[in-house]
């Protein structure tokens, strides 16, 4: 059972673009949300997280919107740039001691074409 | 930068060999975990460890075993390695439960 839907599985955006993933949750105790960026050959990286004590966090291009109400986070990223294709991951965790773990979506493959 | 290091980037191992994937980070970090990544899976988590000598399973630990015999090592053993264990296996380390994960670069195992 995946606690984490993410959307779409791929996507592509011309450059200039904004480019637009989208989480939903169902466990209302998830209180740490991440993104993260993976590209060919590499392990995924922290790009941005939030809490859900905000509803924007916004860091140069990338922004991640949160509606606790709807269940739903998703990340923005403006004036795609070709270097921003790689996998997406959007990701949810609860407090839960030593065993805070990630629930991770599917990941989502952004190409930006020139 | 913290560092995560996998040792090996590719391996090819036969049916039924023990395998052994090593992980390293540099940082000092309390919590390492290995993940295995297939198409459209996503990331499994497959162990973790909060400390030295101390372990959990994740969600697909079968097949699998982990050892954490000092803070910055973390290995993961296939005890009989199956065509089916065929995947990209990723070691990570958080240095605290409310932190970001660092990522090694992956090992891509094939089993044949």
């Amino acid at each position: 059972q995946q606690q984490v839907k993410q959307s779409p599985q791929s996507l592509i955006v011309q450059k200039g673009g904004i480019s637009i993933i989208n989480c939903a949750y169902e466990n209302t105790a998830f209180d740490y949300f991440p993104w993260y960026q993976q590209f060919p050959g590499k392990g995924p990286a922290l790009l941005i997280a939030i809490r859900p004590d905000v509803s924007e966090k916004k860091e140069g291009r990338f922004t991640i919107s949160f509606n606790k109400s709807a269940k739903q986070f998703s990340l923005h990223i403006m004036d795609s740039q070709p270097g921003d294709s790689a996998t997406y991951f959007c990701a949810a965790s609860c407090n839960a001691g030593n065993n805070r773990k990630l629930i991770w979506g599917l990941g989502t493959s952004l190409a930006v074409n020139p | 930068d913290v560092k995560v290091t996998q040792s090996s980037r590719y391996l090819v191992k036969r049916t039924g060999e023990k395998v052994f994937l090593e992980c390293v980070q540099d940082m000092d970090h309390e919590n390492m975990f290995w993940y295995r990544q297939d198409p459209g899976l996503g990331l499994r988590l497959i162990y973790f460890s909060y400390d030295v000598k101390m372990k959990e399973k994740g969600d697909i630990p079968e097949g699998y075993s982990v050892s954490r015999e000092k803070k910055e090592r973390f290995s993961l053993i296939l005890e009989s390695a199956s065509t089916n264990q065929t995947s990209m296996y990723l070691c990570a380390s958080r240095e605290d439960p409310s932190g970001g994960y660092t990522f090694g670069s992956g090992t891509r195992l094939t089993v044949v």
